[in-house]
């Protein structure tokens, strides 16, 4: 079935170093995905898209990038800040006629200042 | 801040009882979903919403329904809670059915299940 992972369940780095957070998507009809941050406490926080024509999108410090050919998505967090701590999840829209969003796991980005 | 409430932010009910969980979407959305997040686990889908029609379900049983009104709020309605139903329920709005529109979160409702 549809099924989006995280290689990694937690990460740890230093304030200032790049942080990156790896996703595998198993449903090759996916056309668009996202990637959210959720704080402890709150909803999930949109921070950048893709969509499957693209292979790169950058942001203001993030940049997702998109491998279709291993069905692989990362999301890039340049100059990481204590305030990127959160969970972050990869989602993907699977299409079809309801349109919703699978989730993986997570992954839990520690900042050390 | 997305624009995206619900209410209340938290519940304590009893196994067996009723509950009700509100939405508004985000100014100039049409669409609302509902997702389900267990502690520890990415959300997960339970039915949208489109202009008060119900446009898709996943693999909740028929004890979760939900509504959604003329100027687009939504509500999702679980009976006969359990135990299991304990979780963060978080409902996203957004713009028509492509599949390429961004969907926006609010902050969730924390359900406990006693």
């Amino acid at each position: 079935g549809e099924s989006v992972g995280l290689h990694l369940p937690t990460l740890s780095v230093q304030e200032g170093d790049n942080s990156i957070i790896n996703c595998a998507y198993s449903n090759s009809a996916s056309d668009y995905f996202i990637w959210y941050k959720q704080e402890s406490g709150k909803g999930p926080q949109f921070i950048i898209d893709i969509r499957s024509n693209m292979d790169k999108r950058q942001g203001q410090r993030v940049t997702v990038l998109l491998n279709k050919t291993v069905k692989h998505l990362s999301l890039q967090i340049a100059a990481t800040q204590p305030g990127d701590s959160a969970v972050y999840f990869c989602a993907e829209n699977s299409g079809g006629s309801n349109y919703k969003l699978t989730f993986g796991k997570g992954t839990l980005l520690t900042v050390n200042p | 801040e997305t624009g995206v409430t619900q209410s209340p932010t938290h519940l304590i009910k009893t196994r067996g009882q009723q509950v009700t969980l509100r939405c508004s979407s985000q100014s100039g959305h049409n669409t609302v979903s509902w997702y389900q997040q267990a502690l520890g686990q990415g959300p997960q889908f339970i039915f949208q919403y489109y202009r008060e029609e119900e446009n898709g379900r996943g693999n909740f049983p028929p004890r979760f329904s939900g509504l959604q009104f003329p100027n687009y709020s939504s509500e999702l309605n679980v009976n006969a809670l359990e135990l299991d139903d304990s979780a963060l329920y978080l409902c996203a709005s957004s713009v028509g059915l492509a599949t390429q529109e961004t969907q926006y979160f609010g902050p969730g409702t924390r359900l406990l299940v006693l």
